[in-house]
């Protein structure tokens, strides 16, 4: 029953290869989110997906690629893979902003 | 745009003491809520507790407290009687509530150590 789930939970892979991460919710919640916590823990946005619509693009390389098939899915796809691209990316929903945000486990990704 | 700071990069407290972790934010807009989140190192990212800025009641949730001065822009936590399970990253983050810029803004966290 876990509300925000992330595949995989690792990934190891080489520059330049493309890797995507999936995330679901089954929160009936309407707002997905992908964050990127850097080695230093630093969290920052990256998207915001509204109903399946884009709503935030924080200036994100176009390497990197959301897609939300319905409500409750929004995958992250990366293109062409660099060193600098290693973190732990976490996928959130939220039902209301004064609620905060639910977050998946997250997934470590390693370019090596 | 908005920016939260967080002045303690760790922090360490007895088993059974209190502590309070700072945070400050910077924001134009009125309306927006505040949030500490926990992180333990199972990585999961867990809402300790939320503050709505219209209220001038200060949030509590067990142990876990705030301390909210709007006017200072500071939104400490002060946990009591401080437990071995409280060891993690606190992170303290304000949300606005306009559409097409409402997002979760993180400051830097803050490392706490329990001491036995």
């Amino acid at each position: 029953d876990t509300a925000v789930s992330q595949t995989p939970k690792y990934l190891v892979t080489q520059m330049g290869n493309d890797k995507s991460i999936k995330c679901e919710q089954n929160l009936g919640h309407d707002t997905m989110y992908w964050y990127k916590q850097d080695s230093k823990k630093f969290l920052k946005i990256m998207f915001s997906y509204n109903n399946k619509e884009l709503i935030i693009n924080e200036t994100v390389p176009n390497r990197f690629s959301p897609k939300s098939p319905d409500k409750a899915h929004l995958n992250l796809h990366i293109n062409s893979l660099e060193l600098g691209d290693s973190a732990v990316y976490f996928c959130a929903s939220r039902r209301g902003a004064q609620y905060g945000y639910t977050f998946g486990s997250g997934t470590r990704l390693t370019v090596v | 745009a908005q920016t939260v700071t967080q002045s303690q990069p760790e922090m360490s407290v007895q088993e059974a003491e209190t502590v309070t972790l700072s945070c400050t934010y910077d924001t134009s807009e009125s309306d927006y809520y505040l949030f500490w989140y926990k992180q333990p190192p199972s990585r999961q990212m867990i809402l300790v507790i939320r503050q709505e800025a219209y209220k001038q009641q200060n949030a509590t949730e067990n142990r876990f407290s705030v301390n909210f001065q709007k006017a200072a822009k500071s939104f400490s936590l002060k946990i009591s009687d401080s437990q071995l399970g409280d060891a993690a990253m606190y992170f303290c983050a304000v949300c606005l509530t306009n559409f097409g810029n409402e997002k979760l803004t993180f400051g830097t966290g803050t490392r706490l150590t329990i001491i036995p």
